[in-house]
Formats: structure tokens, sequence, C-alpha cells
């Protein structure tokens, strides 16, 4: 069974980076893809960007100019970070398990990272 | 502002059936529907259109036509109440795209 679980400050002041790192178990890590989502208070799900094992990136168009993503194979872990943030990015994000090259199929999911922007 | 357009909100009685309709960028590419619960990671219902993940009942079934998709819930339960998401790649955004979520309410 594949588990996957956040983990990062759940607090980022205003104009700072926000990191989170997703650390995948008990399942294959090589040769996936890896995603990270959202979901603002209130709102839906907003897909933020995935990573390839090798290290190939894709980024939701709205927030590319902010995001890094990042990829440890030795760890089996994955990170992502968001710069310059606002009240708009207070979210809980979620990392997930993509299986499709052109899907959006994640069929495992972590339980999520509650990240409050604030000072 | 999703890509992909679902009705904001579906409600039915217990035991019935409700539909779930997903438009917009679809193309070529599959579509999957996510149960979300609140306080829980969302949960993969149908992937490739129509496919459903071992576990999930039989109960819910996913179908395509051209460029909208339908998710669809019969024998309605109480522990169905929940927020669905259709989801798929944007290949002119070479993105994911999410659509805006349902809310369903089994009165």
């Amino acid at each position: 069974q594949v588990q996957l679980q956040e983990s990062g400050p759940g607090l980022v002041k205003p104009s700072e980076t926000l990191s989170l790192t997703c650390t995948v178990s008990g399942g294959s890590f090589s040769s996936h893809y890896w995603s990270w989502i959202r979901q603002p208070a209130g709102k839906g799900l907003e897909w933020i960007g995935r990573i390839y094992t090798s290290g190939s990136t894709n980024f939701n168009p709205s927030l590319k100019s902010r995001v890094t993503m990042s990829v440890d194979t030795s760890k089996n872990q994955f990170s992502l970070r968001l710069r310059s943030v606002t009240a708009a990015d207070t979210a809980m994000y979620y990392c997930a398990r993509d299986l499709q090259v052109w899907g959006a199929l994640f069929d495992y999911w972590g339980q999520g990272a509650l990240v409050t922007v604030s000072s | 502002q999703s890509v992909l357009t679902q009705p904001p909100s579906v409600s039915a009685a217990p035991g019935q059936k409700v539909t779930i309709s997903c438009s917009g960028s679809i193309g070529n590419n599959y579509v999957s529907w996510y149960q979300h619960l609140p306080g829980t990671a969302p949960k993969l219902l149908i992937y490739d259109n129509n496919e459903r993940p071992s576990g999930i009942p039989d109960r819910f079934s996913g179908s395509r036509s051209g460029t909208s998709a339908t998710l669809g819930i019969t024998g309605l339960q109480t522990g169905d109440e929940a927020d669905y998401y259709c989801g798929t790649w944007d290949s002119s955004l070479s993105a994911g795209v999410f659509g805006g979520g349902t809310k369903l309410t089994v009165l």
C-alpha cells in the first residue's frame, strides 16, 4: 500500500516562501509522476504541478512563475516551493501520485497539510 | 475559474440515482472522478472515463461523450454526501485541471 505524507511549516509570512515535502513509502517511487494539489477553504481543488522522478516538471500556468519542484529519489521524497506567498495561498496542500502522462489519475493521496499565510 | 464546468450542487433521495456532468477542455484525454469528504483526502472513484479502481462499488459509473463526461451514482446512501470533482489533462495548457466541484446532498 502506497502512503504519502506531507510535511512542512503550517504558518508562512506574506512575501516569504512556502516549502513542503512529501515522503512516499510502501511502493515504487521511481518512474512515476508526483503532484501537488491544493484546496483553499471553501473552494475547489487546484492542480499546482507535478514532477517526474527524472526531474522533469509541469506547472499550472497561473502559478508557474512562483513554483519550484524537486525530487530526491534516494529518500523517496519530492518537494514544493512557492515563492512570494499571499493570503490567497492559504490552503490545504495535498501531494498525490499521478499515473498518467496525459491525464489526471491521482490514485494515492497524502492526508494534506494546512498552510496559513499570515503575519 | 475552472476550465471544466460542473454543476455546483445536486441532490436526490436515498436509493435514487444522480448524475454529475463535467464539460469543457477535455479534448482527447482521459477523465477521472474524485470523491472528497470533509477532513479526508480525495478518493479516486473513476479513471480512464469509465473504469473503477478496485474496491469502488459498481454503484459508481463514468461515461464520456465528446467534450463532456458524466459521473453516475445509483442507490444513493447518506454516506455518499460529499464533493465530487472531475479531472483531466489540458493539452493546450500542458497542465492538470479540475472541475469546480459538485456538492452532493442526499435528502
